[in-house]
């Protein structure tokens, strides 16, 4: 699977949006983009999959331009309790297990 | 809905014990997962299932065991605990292939002293 890299940390202030953008160089054309959030002491939670250009659920949005080689997990309008570890990965049907890199810690302030 | 469980929450072990980390899902799920994480890390994967009889390693398999003999439960062994072990540890599961919502447990919090 393709590796990928991302931000160790990002500050942002409540109400603003927070744009997290995920490089993937090497990613196949069977693979997916899958982020998943984690706070502190809990397990991590899927947020959103896409393959290519636009997704967007009650959560937030993923963009990946054509190429795919990156892609930018969008949260608009973040609160305190969207402090958390983001992590980008890179997934597919071919049986392989969840490979975490370091992921990027968000921390939101008042 | 119980989702994944684990248990216990927290343990402290001295070296050389042995213990089973306790994993449930009540989801139906083929896919089961360990993973470890160490302070300030990713998750790093320890072994997998991808169905009942069926465990291979990750990547970190060295001093675990695990066997599947349920789609249910998929209990990790540490044969005899070094303070190396000394992690937090995430059971996950999903319906088949990774590419879906894998869910994951609370953690068990283990230490080796």
């Amino acid at each position: 699977l393709a590796k990928t890299t991302q931000p160790i940390s990002m500050d942002s202030y409540e109400g603003q949006e927070v744009n997290i953008t995920c490089s993937h160089n090497n990613i196949a054309t069977n693979d997916y983009i899958t982020w998943y959030q984690q706070f502190p002491s809990q397990g991590p939670r899927f947020i959103i999959q896409g393959y290519k250009t636009k997704v967007t659920n009650e959560v937030a949005s993923l963009f990946i331009p054509a190429d795919r080689k990156s892609s930018t997990l969008s949260l608009p309008r973040v609160s305190l309790s969207d402090t958390a570890v983001y992590y980008c990965l890179v997934t597919n049907n071919a049986g392989n297990m969840l490979t975490f890199g370091g992921g990027t810690r968000l921390m939101v302030k008042p | 809905n119980a989702g994944v469980t684990q248990t216990p929450k927290f343990q402290v072990l001295k070296t050389g014990q042995s213990m089973t980390l306790q994993c449930a899902q009540d989801m139906n799920h083929e896919y089961m997962s360990w993973y470890r994480q160490d302070p300030g890390m990713g998750l790093r994967l320890i072994h997998y299932s991808v169905g009942a009889g069926i465990t291979d390693q990750g990547e970190v398999p060295n001093g675990y065991n695990v066997s599947r003999s349920t789609t249910e439960d998929f209990p990790l062994r540490l044969l005899s605990a070094a303070p190396s072990q000394t992690s937090v540890y995430f059971c996950a599961s999903s319906f088949r292939e990774m590419n879906t919502e894998a869910f994951f447990g609370q953690g068990t919090r283990l230490t080796v002293v």
